[in-house]
């Protein structure tokens, strides 16, 4: 099946650093793909929809200028946490809606990727 | 607003025995209804989805699951687990067209096997 890959899957960093995640579809193109973060022990909360090619679409009381995301092509949107902060680490998990081939409409989660700001 | 609650946080069977994971949704439309399961440190993987049609879906490993209109539920079944299936289960409700794919996430349920 299809498949969406995260990077990294773990990363560490000093408070006060931006850090950047990938999330690409590996073998199907994604005009849509979906950023959610998952607290220790909660469920998942959708952050923002991101559009290849234009602004992404935030969820209510999410910063925008905390969170940048960046769908510059039609299998790649990234996630940068700017300036981030121990309150920011948390499980970053991307999902991507198929636009083509034969899992079109179909919906595909990357394996996540866990912050830790120090 | 759409929610889902999982009113389950932490089940516990015996292995072979079987299995309900209860899902309540509130959505005011015909809601697109997904099952996903997560193991520790993994991202989701889908066991079923239901949009339309026969209430009873099956999905993967086994599991099914029923669209209940009149009681906003979408409760997920096996009928004998494995211990494989430890895991935690997340049911999730969207909507269609341009929204798919914004899915609002249930607590979660956490599947503890015993052999």
């Amino acid at each position: 099946g299809a498949v969406v890959s995260q990077h990294p899957s773990r990363v560490i960093c000093k408070s006060g650093t931006s850090v950047k995640i990938e999330c690409r579809s590996l073998d199907f193109q994604a005009t849509t793909m979906f950023w959610y973060r998952q607290f220790p022990k909660q469920s998942l909360m959708l952050m923002a929809t991101s559009n290849e090619g234009s602004k992404a679409t935030y969820e209510q009381g999410v910063e925008k200028d905390k969170f940048l995301i960046n769908h510059a092509s039609l299998t790649l949107s990234t996630l940068t946490v700017t300036s981030a902060h121990p309150e920011d680490s948390s499980f970053y998990i991307c999902s991507a809606f198929s636009s083509g081939g034969p899992d079109t409409g179909e919906l595909f989660f990357g394996e996540g990727s866990r912050l830790t700001v120090l | 607003a759409q929610s889902v609650t999982q009113p389950d946080i932490h089940i516990t069977v015996s292995e072979g025995a079987s299995l309900e994971l209860r899902c309540n949704y509130s959505y005011g439309a015909t809601p697109y209804l997904f099952w996903y399961v997560q193991s520790p440190g993994q991202g989701l993987q889908l066991l079923l989805k239901y949009f339309s049609g026969d209430t009873l879906v099956q999905g993967i490993k086994g599991f099914e699951a029923e669209f209940k209109r009149s009681q906003s539920s979408f409760n997920l079944r096996k009928p004998s687990v494995h211990w494989s299936d430890a895991a935690e289960y997340f049911c999730a409700v969207g909507a269609g067209g341009t929204s798919y794919g914004k899915l609002t996430f249930g607590q979660g349920t956490i599947l503890t096997v015993h052999p």
